[in-house]
């Protein structure tokens, strides 16, 4: 089963508004959480990492919350822009070479 | 610019016919791994290899084998390909010690008819 639950699986945003993308996990080993970003026709690229020693780490208009004693952790695209609409993974790691992946949630943004 | 190439886009095959599906990277990573993406189920590890000529399993191996001879390329070979192997398959690389090296290629489309 998938180590990492990813919701929604899809969302529609306004230009200019927030999307948010939550993820759960229930292994405690995992110290390491990356979101990615896929456009079609392309491999996903890596946008923002977190480690679960901050609560929140932003850049841009990209930012992520960080809940350790809930293990669970989010994404947040503030103003998004139609450029913005693609495929957004979650991810987890307990060491540095592997990586358990959410389902993904296709963001579709509205100009 | 770094780059995981996979060698095709896009391909046909048979049920029964073997399959090769061939990814190379020139970024000198020790890692390499094989996923595959299905709607509503995310990317799932198929196989990986952290050196030369090892490979271990990940979370869906089965009807599938791989082979890394050298440290540029790796292989992921399916058997006997089936209709449930329909997916599109991606080839991802990584320095040993980090994950924030994690490139992928840009996939390959597989249809087993």
């Amino acid at each position: 089963q998938q180590q990492v639950k990813q919701s929604p699986q899809s969302l529609i945003v306004q230009k200019g508004g927030i999307s948010i993308i939550n993820c759960a996990y229930e292994n405690t080993a995992f110290d390491y959480f990356p979101w990615y970003q896929q456009f079609p026709g392309k491999g996903p690229a890596l946008l923002i990492a977190i480690r679960p020693d901050v609560s929140e780490k932003k850049e841009g208009r990209f930012t992520i919350s960080f809940n350790k004693s809930a293990k669970q952790f989010s994404l947040h695209i503030m103003d998004s822009q139609p450029g913005d609409s693609a495929t957004y993974f979650c991810a987890a790691s307990s060491n540095d070479y592997k990586l358990s992946f959410g389902a993904g949630t296709t963001v579709t943004v509205r100009a | 610019d770094v780059k995981v190439t996979q060698s095709s886009r896009y391909l046909v095959k048979r049920t029964g016919e073997k399959v090769f599906l061939e990814c190379v990277q020139d970024m000198d990573h020790e890692n390499m791994f094989w996923y595959r993406q299905d709607p509503g189920l995310g990317l799932r590890l198929i196989y990986f290899s952290y050196d030369v000529k090892m490979k271990e399993k990940g979370d869906i191996p089965e009807g599938y084998s791989v082979s890394r001879e050298k440290k540029e390329r790796f292989s992921l070979i399916l058997e006997s390909a089936s209709t449930n192997q329909t997916s599109m398959y991606l080839c991802a690389s990584s320095s040993t010690g980090t994950v924030i090296g994690y490139t992928f290629g840009s996939g390959t489309r597989l249809t087993v008819v």
